[in-house]
Formats: structure tokens, C-alpha cells, sequence
């Protein structure tokens, strides 16, 4: 069965780095979604992509944060100058439409040091 | 926008027992899914049901949506269901909006 890749599974960062978080969504899908979930709390919605633009963000998602497809088969978020409140764990997801399942990665767990 | 409520928080059961967890939601939602978030943090989804009803092994799920609400149950709880279970909607908009979970602790 297809899956949403993500990688690296696990980023060590440096505070006022930048830092880029890679995934491969499944290849007929359209949407894509990135999600954080800071340790021990619930998932938040960051970001959903659609037809190479940003369709909907959460307030979560401010400057310091971008996402982009530059290619056929990848999906980054980057986060600009990461601060210590970035450490979580980051999940990307894709779906075929935007009312039907959402697949999702394995996450990228991200230290901010 | 829409609010997720999950009951209960915690669950702590003897393996072989019964549970039925709990999902409110406030508005009308054109996606539900159940997702078990394993020890390694991993999120398996289990169902997706935004309405009706669904049956995979030992689990299954109602939705019912005109009140606005979802259920899971887990049948004969073995020690590898422990975890949260998280549920989560799509409500007009695009963005998906999951509860706090509920932890479940199936005790040998």
C-alpha cells in the first residue's frame, strides 16, 4: 500500500537555525497538510497546500514558517530561525480530495536545541 | 472553528475487557477519522467514518453525524492497544481538527 514519507525521522537543531522538513506524499495525491504536535499534547493543524498554493493556515503558522512543492514528488516545510518552542514532533499528510482520508507520514521528531 | 471533545482522557483496562471511546464534535463535518498513535509516536489511522458505521477485527466505529458525534469501540483490549486515540474532523474548510485523545492503558 502506497505511504507519505518523511524525513529525517529525527532533526537536532541549533535555536536561530534554519531547519527543512522534507516529505513524499502518496503520488495521485493533491492535498497536502502539515501538522505539529508538541510533546504530550494534541495535534495541530499548520498548513494545507493545494494546487501549488497555501489553501487554508492556522494561526500557528506565521512568518517563520514556508512551505513549498518544488518538485513533482516532494513537500518541505522550512522553518526560518527555529526557537525553542519548535521542538515537536512534525507530521505531513496528503489526500486525494479534501473531504476524504488523510494519509499520514511516520513525523519528523525536531529538537531544538 | 469547530470544536473536538474526546471522553474519557484516561482508560486503564484489564486485557479481555470492552471499551467504547467518545468523540463530540460542534458543527457539521465533511470528514471523520480515529487514528491509534502508537508508543513511537507513529499515527496508524484506524477508521475513516463520517457517518454510518464500520467494523475492522476487534474495532469498530459509529458516526452520527446529524448529532454530532462519533464512537469507537474496542473489543477483547489486548496490551498492544495501548496508546491515544485520537479522533479527528474536517469541518467547511480544509484544515483537519483533532481532540486531546484518550490515552488507553491495557493492563496485562
Amino acid at each position: 500500500e502506497p505511504e507519505v514519507t518523511q524525513t529525517p525521522s529525527h532533526q537536532v537543531t541549533q535555536m536561530g537555525q534554519e531547519v527543512i522538513l522534507r516529505c513524499v506524499p502518496i503520488s495521485n495525491h493533491l492535498y497536502f497538510y502539515w501538522y505539529r504536535q508538541i510533546l504530550g499534547q494534541k495535534v495541530e493543524f499548520l498548513v494545507s497546500f493545494y494546487n501549488n498554493e497555501i489553501s487554508e493556515k492556522s494561526e500557528i503558522f506565521d512568518d517563520q514558517f514556508s512551505v513549498e512543492r518544488p518538485d513533482g514528488s516532494n513537500f518541505t516545510l522550512k522553518i526560518r530561525s527555529t526557537k525553542l518552542e519548535d521542538s515537536a514532533m512534525y507530521f505531513c499528510a496528503s489526500g486525494t480530495v479534501s473531504n476524504q482520508p488523510q494519509h499520514f507520514g511516520d513525523g519528523t521528531r525536531l529538537s531544538i536545541l | 472553528g469547530i470544536q473536538v471533545e474526546q471522553s474519557p482522557p484516561d482508560l486503564i483496562l484489564q486485557e479481555g475487557a470492552n471499551s467504547t471511546l467518545r468523540c463530540n464534535f460542534s458543527d457539521s463535518v465533511n470528514n471523520l477519522q480515529w487514528f491509534h498513535q502508537n508508543p513511537w509516536g507513529q499515527l496508524i489511522n484506524l477508521f475513516y467514518i463520517p457517518s454510518g458505521t464500520k467494523q475492522n477485527g476487534r474495532l469498530s466505529a459509529t458516526t452520527v453525524a446529524t448529532e454530532r458525534y462519533s464512537l469507537l469501540y474496542i473489543s477483547s483490549s489486548q496490551t498492544t492497544d495501548s496508546g491515544v486515540y485520537f479522533c479527528a474532523v474536517v469541518s467547511n474548510n480544509n484544515d483537519m481538527r483533532f481532540g486531546a485523545g484518550t490515552r488507553l492503558t491495557v493492563k496485562p
